[in-house]
């Protein structure tokens, strides 16, 4: 099946910092989905990209559709403490009516103060 | 505010129980998903369901079935729990229209002794 890469396992960062992210494929989507996760929840929708090169923010959030549509990033600018969490890409292919999701298998944040 | 709603969040059974997991999503999507989740591995696909009345195999089908029940309901079922379905259980729905992404419950945490 697709596979997905996802970049970095975790991270340590200090407050304030820019993070930066991404996801490689050795397939195409259609569409690439964010999520965070926090401890004891799913997965809860961060950024939508629809279209190759597209490129969308969500206040501090920005996340990139790869031109190729095998890959995409997510940068969190100016880090604060509840950033912390894990983050999920999810590559997306439309089989008929029902969408099938690939995820990434994590990034964890952690953001020291 | 309810969206996908997950029952129950923890469960621990031994090897051999049979167990359901509910999952009840008030949004009036037609598709609906079941995921696991286990470390490092990120989430995978084990069935869905396009629409009522209809269900298809995802990535990681044996050992489980699914019902869908109604357009609300999709019920996960463990015939013979095993040790290596010790995970977490995360349901997903989507409405119709093909841009639109999947949302999650909290999950239901299982233990198989």
């Amino acid at each position: 099946g697709q596979q997905l890469n996802q970049s970095p396992q975790s991270m340590f960062i200090q407050e304030g910092e820019d993070v930066s992210m991404n996801c490689t494929s050795s397939s195409i989507f259609n569409t690439w989905l964010w999520y965070k996760q926090d401890p004891g929840e799913g997965p809860v929708l961060l950024i939508a990209l629809y279209k190759a090169g597209e490129l969308t923010s969500n206040g501090r959030l920005t996340a990139q559709f790869g031109i190729t549509r095998k890959d995409s990033f997510l940068n969190i600018s100016a880090s604060i403490p509840s950033d912390v969490g894990i983050y999920f890409c999810a590559g997306v292919l439309f089989t008929g009516t029902a969408s099938k999701l690939t995820f990434g298998t994590g990034t964890r944040l952690q953001v020291t103060l | 505010n309810a969206g996908v709603t997950q029952t129950p969040k923890f469960q621990v059974l031994k090897t051999g129980q049979s167990m359901t997991l509910q999952c009840a999503q008030d949004m009036n999507h037609n598709s609906m998903y079941w995921y696991r989740q286990d470390p490092g591995m990120g989430l995978r696909l084990i069935y869905y369901s396009a629409s009522e009345g209809t269900t298809d195999k995802g990535e990681v089908p044996n050992g489980y079935n699914v019902s869908r029940l109604n357009k609300r309901e999709f019920s996960l079922r463990l015939e013979s729990a095993a040790p290596s379905q010790t995970s977490v259980y995360f349901c997903a729905s989507r409405r119709d229209s093909s841009n639109q992404p999947q949302h999650f419950g909290d999950g239901t945490r299982l233990s198989i002794l």
